[in-house]
């Protein structure tokens, strides 16, 4: 069975400061991996996912994450956030089997929380 | 621009009272979901389809029921509210790469 770790429940930052918001999963299989955003009372809407290929994946709003295979992580960096960044990020894993699309597996989430 | 919309944002429901919650996705998608959040435990899968008349159960199936009779609709049913059913309520639908496409929630209370 697969699971997905999201190793802090909450992060405070200040704007302008690097973040790092960390993900690991376990699975016997081969993966994809997301990451979300949820902006309060609002849906989920996708950051950025790994599919194949390079182990870097840029997304939207500056976001970025590295898939490591060898550590089952893959932790999602900002390099120097804004206020606007305030909201909740998911963790989410899938395995890539036939008919799988769309059956994700996400982790308890991280409130970001970014003060001026 | 792709859109799942569900068709109440918030809800107050008696305990036994039989309730509906509607989604609809205009992207053609064949695989449709309904996730459950709550606080500290993330979403939590309830049902999902990947067509019409199909349906399989999620993590947490049970006291809810589902319905699918066309592509683009996908229904979650409480047959009998209950007072731990209180929550959020997501719809999503999936592309062919396993993206979802999420609508923007249903808050379900049951006094």
């Amino acid at each position: 069975a697969q699971s997905v770790t999201q190793l802090d429940s909450q992060v405070p930052v200040f704007e302008e400061a690097p973040v790092e918001l960390r993900c690991n999963y376990s699975s016997s299989v081969s993966v994809y991996l997301f990451w979300y955003v949820q902006y309060p009372n609002q849906g989920l809407q996708l950051l950025l996912k790994y599919l194949s290929g390079s182990t870097l994946v840029k997304g939207i709003n500056g976001f970025e994450a590295e898939f490591n295979k060898s550590q089952t992580s893959f932790h999602l960096r900002k390099p120097s956030v804004h206020i606007s960044d305030t909201a909740e990020y998911f963790c989410a894993v899938s395995d890539t089997g036939r008919n799988q699309g769309g059956k994700l597996i996400f982790g308890q989430g991280t409130e970001l929380s970014v003060k001026p | 621009d792709v859109k799942v919309t569900q068709s109440s944002r918030y809800l107050v429901k008696r305990t036994g009272e039989k309730v509906f919650l509607e989604c609809v996705q205009d992207m053609d998608h064949e695989n449709m979901f309904w996730y459950r959040q709550d606080p500290g435990l993330g979403l939590r899968l309830i049902y999902f389809s990947y067509d019409v008349k199909m349906k399989e159960k999620g993590d947490i199936p049970e006291g809810y029921s589902v319905s699918r009779e066309k592509k683009e609709r996908f229904s979650l049913i409480l047959e009998s509210a209950s007072t731990n059913q209180t929550s959020m309520y997501l719809c999503a639908s999936a592309s062919m790469t396993g993206e979802l496409f999420f609508g923007e929630g249903s808050r379900l209370t049951v006094l």
